[in-house]
Parts: structure tokens; sequence; C-alpha cells
């Protein structure tokens, strides 16, 4: 089945502590991107990624860091420095054309952080 | 700063009652817009989306929307909701086709339908 996976589904960690949040797809899509959903906010972009190698931030980057070694994953680390980390996150993939119609957005499942 | 509202936050209908969810963007370029659903529990989803050529769109499960560029909107309509239509929908808008175009979200309308 072609598609994203995010890993794990429930995190929990100590404050102070860093945590990497898994996002591999299968799409061979070109582009990634983190948000971070918040009640009545709607998707904030933390980070993107248009091709392996490559990272932009997003509008909200303070207190993450991703990295884009392979086509297929981009892990984001929360952390410390990130002041209100609890949040659902989720990773979206893309194909990199604007001018073609396979240039969706697809989602993963999401991983909801807490910080305890 | 570009930005998408949706100046519905909660929505609550009955059952065959007709829906129409508002969304205005501030961007004066081209645009790309978009309706994604989020039902209770599962993912992020895509319900429908306008590149360009005819401005009403259609999208799947009986969903429909209008995109009128003098007015900087793309509301979302259907003429008679369901019980399993309840979830929240989400606006977007990808500002410009260069490679560093983002896309932005609004903030969300929850849907409540009564059975």
């Amino acid at each position: 089945d072609g598609g994203i996976t995010q890993s794990p589904k429930y995190l929990f960690r100590k404050e102070g502590q860093n945590v990497t949040l898994s996002c591999e797809q299968n799409l061979n899509h070109d582009a990634m991107y983190w948000y971070r959903q918040d009640p009545g906010q709607g998707l904030r972009l933390i980070y993107y990624s248009q091709i392996v190698n490559d990272f932009q931030k997003g509008d909200i980057a303070e207190g993450y860091s991703v990295s884009r070694e392979k086509k297929e994953s981009f892990p984001l680390t929360v952390t410390s420095a990130q002041k209100n980390p609890t949040a659902f996150y989720l990773c979206a993939s893309s194909t990199r054309d604007p001018d073609t119609t396979a240039d969706t957005q697809y989602f993963g499942p999401g991983t909801r952080l807490t910080v305890l | 700063a570009q930005s998408v509202s949706q100046h519905n936050h909660h929505v609550i209908l009955s059952e065959a009652a007709s829906l129409e969810l508002g969304c205005n963007y501030s961007y004066g370029g081209t645009v790309n817009l978009f309706w994604y659903v989020q039902y209770p529990g599962q993912h992020l989803q895509l319900l429908l989306k306008y590149f360009s050529g005819d401005p009403l769109v259609k999208g799947i499960k009986g969903f429909e929307a209008e995109f009128i560029k003098s007015k900087f909107s793309f509301n979302l309509r259907k003429p008679s909701v369901q019980w399993s239509d309840t979830a929240e929908y989400f606006c977007a808008v990808r500002t410009g086709y260069s490679s560093a175009s983002k896309i932005i979200f609004g903030s969300g309308t929850r849907l409540s339908i009564r059975p």
C-alpha cells in the first residue's frame, strides 16, 4: 500500500528531553512537510523539504530541527528549546511540480506528543 | 502576509440541511485552493481542489466549492448533509507557482450534524 506512516501514534516525554518523530513515505514524492495542529489554530508549518538534503524553515521552526537524508524519510526532532511542545504533529508529502494535478499534499495519521 | 480565514469555528446542523462553510484568503496573485476534511480519528483527507478553469469544483461525497476571485473566497457547499459529514474542515491556499510556495491553512471549522 502506498502512503505516509508516522510513528509513534502517541508519545510522552519529560520536560527538557529531546524527542524525534518519524515520518516515512513510499509515494516517491519529492516534497515533505511537518505541521503542528493545535485546537482552534488549524495547521501551522514547522519545516518543509522540497528535495533530499535540503529543507527550509516554516512559520514556527523555533525549537524544532529536521533532516532529509533520504527521499522517503523526514524525521522531526522536538528539542527542549520548544516552549510549548504538547500538540498533534502531522507529516505530509507532495510531488514537486506545482503545475500538475498531482501537486497536492497527502497527510500521515499524526503523532500526538504530550510533555509531562 | 498571506492568510486564510474561516469565520465559522463550529457549525451545528440537522441532517438534510444545506451547508455552506466560508473561506476567504488574502493574496492578490495566482492561487491554488483546497478543502481538506478530518473525520474523527482519521487522517486529513483532500475533499476537493481548484487549480484553474471552471471555478465551480466538485469533490468527493457530494461536496462542491466555488472560487470567486473578486471576493477572494472559496466557500464549501453541500445541498444535504448527513450525520457522517461530522468532521473538521480546513480550507487551504497555495500562493504562486514557485517551488518555494507553501500551503497556508485556515483555523478549521468543526461541523456537527444532529441525527
